[in-house]
């Protein structure tokens, strides 16, 4: 089946460092994606990886393990106005079909 | 600025009644989604287009209907037979080149209620 798994809620301190898991079964993967969504707004794109490893933009990096079926994304340095969803999004399919399978979301709370 | 504007931001429909959200990007992308967002799921997929005149159907296509008439617009009609359709609508739309690794950026949604 097709299946993203991801916790549903975070706690974590200003100016720590969190981890978001998430794991993914799906028929044709290609790239995993990360995005933020704020309470009642669009989701904005964060960061994708379609190899294994360590993709990392300022603050926020984010992993692959294809063989494992396995990615996270990791935020430094929180601030408050971190306090978000984080949808971990899977891209399927043959090169073609630009189907997109997203995970309910974690909701990451930032404590001051 | 490029984006992708959705209208309204807040719609009420009445019981046999069909209502249509408006989405319109200027982007230049080819291809356009429309997910629907209830509270503790996921993005589910509607329908998405990839070139006028042609649109494929999602996971929930049911109740459902749209057109692409313009590469710019991908409106989305919700019809009687949408039994639920109480939800946040989300349209979204991406490049096509790279194969399905291209980020998709979204609107600000369309909340709809039944009234």
């Amino acid at each position: 089946g097709q299946n993203i798994d991801q916790p549903t809620e975070m706690t974590a301190t200003e100016g720590a460092i969190v981890q978001i898991n998430c794991t993914y079964q799906t028929s044709g993967f290609n790239g995993l994606f990360w995005y933020q969504q704020h309470a009642g707004e669009a989701p904005t794109f964060l960061s994708y990886n379609v190899l294994d490893g360590l993709e990392e933009k300022g603050r926020f990096s984010s992993f692959l393990s294809r063989s494992k079926g396995y990615s996270y994304l990791l935020l430094k340095e929180l601030q408050m106005k971190d306090s978000a969803s984080y949808l971990c999004a899977a891209s399927r399919g043959p090169s073609g079909t630009y189907k997109y399978i997203f995970g309910t979301g974690t909701r990451l709370k930032v404590l001051a | 600025d490029g984006g992708i504007t959705q209208s309204p931001k807040y719609l009420f429909r009445k019981e046999g009644q069909n209502v249509t959200l408006s989405c319109e990007q200027n982007l230049n992308h080819d291809a356009m989604y429309w997910y629907r967002q209830d509270p503790g799921q996921g993005l589910r997929l509607i329908y998405y287009s990839q070139i006028v005149n042609d649109f494929q159907k999602g996971d929930i296509a049911e109740g459902y209907s749209v057109s692409r008439e313009k590469k710019e617009s991908f409106p989305l009609t919700v019809t009687s037979a949408q039994k639920n359709p109480t939800a946040f609508y989300l349209c979204a739309s991406s490049r096509l080149d790279r194969g399905n690794n291209q980020p998709q950026h979204f609107g600000d949604g369309t909340r709809l209620s039944i009234l």
